[in-house]
């Protein structure tokens, strides 16, 4: 696609629920990034994904946060057991690294709601 | 402490007014990239403006220019003729490479308001 697609749009879960969000990023970007925006804050970073390289997962909030990303391209984002402080928006971005000014291109993000 | 501040959680400005969004940054990097992304209600990042840190020319696209002060730390916005649709949420940025890996971290954002 043209942009980073983010998939679902919406998730409405019951707490202690499992929920999997998923990512596919831009054509040919080797960077992807996951953020937690929660409502009118800034973008708090979750993890970092370059290439075939280890990933960052220093932003993880707790061990019920896990990514993965299959060759190279789609990410999925999965919350084990869901807490009502997880709700908030989870913003994928991509980025092209080698090249330009490395801007981050964002998807529309998946608004979680965990009642 | 913070590496990515903005002071002003909301501003308003008249139309075709200029205004200035602040934002102060902290890195003991030499190489880093600074960028500015505006937030629609709509919910969608969208990319205005990029500074790097070697550049010695201010960083300008239409009417976004980025008002860059190395000693400051500072990498302030300044939008010209300000116009309705550019009420959102405007957030500064910073790349820096941390154990081998490039992080962009963003600030709390700014909340402009454009008053017809």
């Amino acid at each position: 696609g043209a942009g980073v697609s983010q998939s679902p749009s919406n998730k409405v879960t019951e707490k202690g629920k499992d929920v999997e969000l998923r990512c596919d990023p831009i054509s040919g970007h080797t960077a992807l990034y996951w953020y937690r925006q929660s409502l009118g804050q800034g973008l708090e970073f979750l993890i970092y994904f370059q290439g075939n390289s280890a990933p960052d997962k220093s932003g993880l909030p707790s061990d019920r946060f896990s990514a993965e990303r299959t060759g190279g391209s789609v990410s999925t984002l999965t919350i084990q057991r869901t807490q009502q402080e997880d709700s908030a928006v989870y913003l994928c971005a991509s980025s092209f690294r080698t090249g330009g000014t490395g801007e981050l291109f964002f998807g529309e993000g998946s608004r979680l709601t965990v009642l | 402490a913070q590496k990515i501040t903005q002071t002003q959680p909301g501003m308003f400005v008249q139309e075709k007014e200029a205004v200035t969004l602040d934002c102060t940054y902290d890195t003991s990097d030499q190489s880093y990239g600074l960028f500015w992304y505006k937030q629609p209600s709509s919910g969608e990042m969208i990319f205005l403006i990029y500074q790097g840190s070697y550049d010695e020319q201010n960083a300008t696209e239409g009417r976004y220019s980025l008002n860059f002060q190395k000693a400051r730390k500072s990498a302030n916005l300044v939008i010209s003729a300000s116009q309705l649709g550019d009420s959102a949420m405007y957030f500064c940025a910073m790349r820096e490479k941390s154990s081998g890996t490039y992080k962009y971290i963003f600030g709390t954002g700014t909340r402009l308001k454009v008053l017809a």
